[in-house]
């Protein structure tokens, strides 16, 4: 079974633009999460969807964004990118067993390096 | 804010030697996690203890969990080189928010 894979890898760009991330899941998960890692802030959680359907959100301000697809995909996206939204993003799938709680383990895949100059 | 909270330790040890970090959380927690990470690549999971569990066991991995204390323990024991990574430990709270909380985590080192 495919993990949890994430593109690009590796991105670069400028203030003031907008960068879109994508994640594809696992097979048969359906709860797709996002964090964001800094070596300042550690890793946050951003935001989680489910059945394409936000169900969590993070402390981060509006400029971040997501989405989930029929097919459980998400792409999250950040617009007006500052210095500091240089990250590692990384995305989480999880199985879920007996209702919302994460009783399970989640999958992270490789992450998105976004490098703002 | 961040539930899960190591000790901020960075530990270098000989190859064969155990290797202990320790975590601290401040809410109820459904469950607490264990994860790796090599070299600011991806997570990946350890193992996962429950809130009605106090230790658990996973081949080399011992992990310990106080609710009473709000703090968990993970043990290596007879470290090799490739556990030389970070490890994080998470919770997930009580009352169905399905989010992770990360402690800012261990870098351990283990010399060949």
């Amino acid at each position: 079974k495919a993990g949890v894979t994430q593109t690009p890898r590796y991105l670069i760009k400028t203030r003031g633009q907008q960068v879109t991330l994508s994640c594809s899941p696992i097979s048969g998960h359906r709860s797709v999460s996002w964090y964001q890692q800094t070596p300042g802030q550690g890793l946050q959680f951003l935001f989680e969807y489910f059945s394409e359907t936000q169900r969590n959100k993070g402390n981060f301000p509006g400029r971040f964004s997501g989405r989930q697809f029929s097919n459980s995909r998400s792409e999250m996206n950040v617009s007006t990118l500052e210095l500091g939204d240089s990250a590692l993003y990384l995305c989480a799938s999880s199985l879920e067993v007996g209702g919302r709680i994460m009783n399970t383990e989640a999958f992270f895949g490789q992450g998105t390096r976004l490098t703002v100059v | 804010s961040q539930q899960g909270e190591e000790d901020p330790q960075a530990l270098s040890i000989q190859e064969g030697e155990n290797a202990t970090m320790n975590c601290s959380y401040k809410t109820s927690i459904n469950n607490l996690q264990w994860y790796r990470q090599n070299s600011g690549r991806g997570l990946v999971h350890l193992i996962l203890i429950r809130s009605n569990e106090r230790e658990k066991h996973s081949g080399r991995l011992r992990v310990t969990l106080d609710t009473s204390k709000k703090s968990s323990s993970l043990l290596i024991t007879a470290s090799r080189a490739a556990d030389t990574a970070s490890y994080f430990c998470a919770t997930v709270p009580s009352g169905g928010n399905n989010r992770l909380a990360f402690g800012k985590g261990n870098q351990v080192v283990v010399i060949p």
